[in-house]
């Protein structure tokens, strides 16, 4: 089975450019969660859906970042106008329910610089 | 809160050595914890879990037993290889509602030598 496909792998733009990063999550599974991870502030949740709905977007730094899951297969995190400080690896994650103890499964990662 | 704690890194090692990477962690309810492994340029894999208090999760030679009483789930290896290096992150689920977020500690960086 496919794990979590997640594109661009790198990304590098410049300060200002909007920047969309991509999620399909493995199918069959209803909860998708992105990350970033970053030296700094380490892994950090931004935000997960349960059934294509925002659920928690606490970690959501700032309103230059958003997240949409328009269907149960694809997901994207946007930051529009990136910043320097945005460069990090943005890892999205899904599993088949939102339970205690549910394993969640990792994506490769983006790598994004913003310069 | 809910909060992870490991040890730092970097943990240098010999080949066939024994491992231990410590992991405390605050939690209100009944948390669930997971140890991650993540090789370089790659995603975070599961290497085990354990989902009660006294639960042992094991997997590929690594284990790590929940202890509420000390609120631990140290990571321990008895035989180390040199394709063990990688950073191990230990995680929580919080418990005491319908949701499986996951809150990391900061991830502990060990290289075994040949």
């Amino acid at each position: 089975d496919a794990g979590v496909i997640q594109s661009p792998r790198h990304e590098v733009t410049e300060m200002g450019q909007e920047v969309t990063l991509r999620c399909k999550p493995i199918s069959g599974h209803n909860s998708l969660f992105w990350y970033r991870q970053t030296m700094m502030r380490g892994l950090e949740l931004l935000i997960y859906f349960n059934n294509n709905v925002p659920i928690d977007d606490s970690g959501m730094p700032e309103d230059r970042f958003s997240a949409k899951m328009p269907n149960a297969s694809f997901s994207t995190l946007k930051i529009q106008p990136s910043e320097p400080r945005d460069s990090a690896v943005y890892f999205c994650a899904s599993s088949k329910g939102q339970g205690v103890g549910e394993t969640q499964y990792f994506g490769p990662g983006t790598r994004l610089l913003v310069l | 809160g809910n909060s992870v704690t490991q040890m730092e890194g970097p943990v240098t090692l010999s080949e066939e050595a024994f491992l231990t990477i410590n992991c405390t962690y605050t939690a209100t309810g009944y948390p669930s914890l997971f140890w991650y492994v993540q090789y370089p340029g790659e995603g975070l894999q599961l290497l085990l879990k354990a989902t009660k208090a006294d639960d042992k999760g094991s997997n590929k030679g690594f284990e790590a037993t929940y202890r509420k009483e000390t609120t631990s789930f140290h990571l321990e290896k008895g035989s180390v290889q040199v394709s063990d290096s990688a950073v191990y992150f230990c995680a929580l689920s919080p418990g005491g509602g319908a949701t499986n977020k996951l809150i990391f500690g900061t991830g502990t960086l060990l290289a075994v030598q040949p």
